[in-house]
């Protein structure tokens, strides 16, 4: 699986939108990009994921670029419950294996 | 019903007891997985079941030995651990082992003294 790049942390404003970017430049054409958070002292929980277009779903949107080697994961009005750490992956196609990468620890102030 | 269970939330054991972990789904999911989490560091595979047989083991010590009873229970057996095998211990299932999104339990933080 590629290797992702995230920034170690970040700070956001309670009711902004946070923007968290994810670089995978060695993913290859049937890797799809997923992202999860993990609450402090919860388990991970699962965010979204696409392949190339952009998704949005509940939690989050998707934005990936045209050439796959990056993409932002963006929550449209942070609450702060949304403080945690996400993770980006990238997971081949029927792969078995969720493999996690250090991650961002995402700050959301008052 | 989208939970994981995990029982228990926490264990402290000495290195010479012999305690299970306990993970249930009763969402028909058909793969079940391990893993750990050292404090302040990404969760890391253990063992992967499909369908109720070991399908990935990634080279964990045999002093942890898991188990699936059924579709919706796995157990992870622990025996003669160590202090630093002491951390947060995640269970987690999906549709299939084909790529599915995992859904994850709370975890079971496990001090070895």
């Amino acid at each position: 699986d590629a290797k992702t790049t995230q920034p170690p942390s970040m700070d956001c404003a309670e009711g902004r939108a946070a923007n968290l970017p994810c670089n995978h430049s060695t993913i290859s054409g049937n890797e799809y990009v997923y992202w999860y958070r993990q609450i402090h002292s919860q388990g991970p929980q699962y965010i979204i994921h696409g392949l190339k277009n952009n998704e949005t779903n509940e939690m989050a949107s998707l934005i990936i670029t045209e050439d796959r080697k990056s993409s932002t994961l963006i929550l449209p009005h942070a609450t702060l419950r949304d403080t945690a750490v996400y993770y980006c992956i990238v997971r081949n196609q029927g792969a078995q294996k969720l493999v996690f990468g250090q991650g961002t620890r995402l700050t959301i102030n008052p | 019903d989208t939970e994981v269970t995990q029982t228990p939330k926490h264990l402290v054991m000495g290195m010479t007891n012999k305690k299970s972990l306990k993970c249930e789904q009763h969402m028909g999911h058909r793969a079940m997985y391990w893993y750990k989490q050292k404090a302040k560091k990404p969760p890391e595979l253990m063992f992967v079941y499909s369908y109720e047989k070991l399908s990935i083991n990634e080279s964990v010590p045999s002093r942890f030995s898991p188990e699936c009873p059924n579709s919706s229970l796995l157990n992870l057996h622990l025996h003669a651990l160590q202090p630093e095998d002491s951390a947060l211990y995640l269970c987690a299932s999906s549709q299939d082992d084909r790529g599915y999104e995992q859904y994850f339990g709370p975890g079971t933080r496990l001090t070895v003294t």
